[in-house]
């Protein structure tokens, strides 16, 4: 199985504050690789696909880069709602698997 | 507008059996994949199966901690993904999601809470 790894597993910031979320892949995944948000007591959100492609909805200050192994979601201009948890996933090959995820708090 | 509406879950003991249902609405539901996610209380997300359209000739994918326990199936009929889960156990306790699988998985439900105890 493909092993994900996220960094940092938490991290604190503040309002308009830009942060990276990293995620490494245990073997090579090319570009396939999503990003989700999850606040408490809902279900996941999409934001990125193919590591780099905004779902349809998702406002640009969301972005992710990266292909192979190593992956980074960047958040621009933190507004209050965007404090959450993270999630980075690979759909390369069966069984898709998750990163831990990675808190953002104020 | 896309919808996924999960049901079916509840209490259940150790040994027994559940059948989740995921209701679509809002697209061609038979031309999709379709896959399942939980979330064990506190933790993260694993993938645990998934469903392939008519088209992919409706085979099915499952994570090693469910094979041979948990079938996925589907009725295009109905616009309806379904999860039957056998021989359960403490650790099946979760949050069950259905999502489109789609980019990923780009349209998620709300899920249904599953709770394994006697």
């Amino acid at each position: 199985d493909i092993q994900m790894t996220q960094s940092p597993s938490a991290m604190s910031a503040s309002v308009g504050d830009r942060v990276s979320i990293t995620c490494r892949a245990s073997q090579d995944i090319s570009k396939s690789l999503a990003w989700f948000q999850q606040k408490p007591g809902k279900a996941p959100k999409s934001l990125i696909y193919a590591a780099s492609s905004l779902q349809s909805g998702v406002p640009s200050k969301f972005s992710g880069s990266g292909s192979g192994t190593d992956f980074t979601l960047t958040i621009s201009s933190l507004q209050p709602e965007d404090f959450a948890t993270y999630y980075c996933q690979q759909y390369k090959s069966y069984p898709y698997t998750f990163g831990q995820g990675t808190k953002l708090e104020i | 507008e896309e919808q996924l509406v999960e049901s079916g879950g509840g209490l259940v003991q150790p040994g027994g059996s559940l059948r989740l249902s995921c209701a679509v609405s809002g697209f061609t539901f038979s031309d999709y994949y379709m896959d399942w996610v939980r979330q064990a209380p506190g933790k993260g997300l694993e993938w645990i199966g998934r469903s392939r359209p008519k088209a992919n000739g409706y085979t099915t994918e499952y994570a090693a901690s469910v094979r041979g326990r948990f079938t996925v199936s589907r009725d295009d009929s109905k616009n309806s993904l379904y999860l039957q889960m056998d021989s359960l156990k403490a650790d099946d306790t979760a949050m069950y999601y259905c999502a489109r699988g789609y980019h990923s998985f780009d349209v998620w439900g709300r899920g249904t809470m599953v709770t394994v105890s006697s």
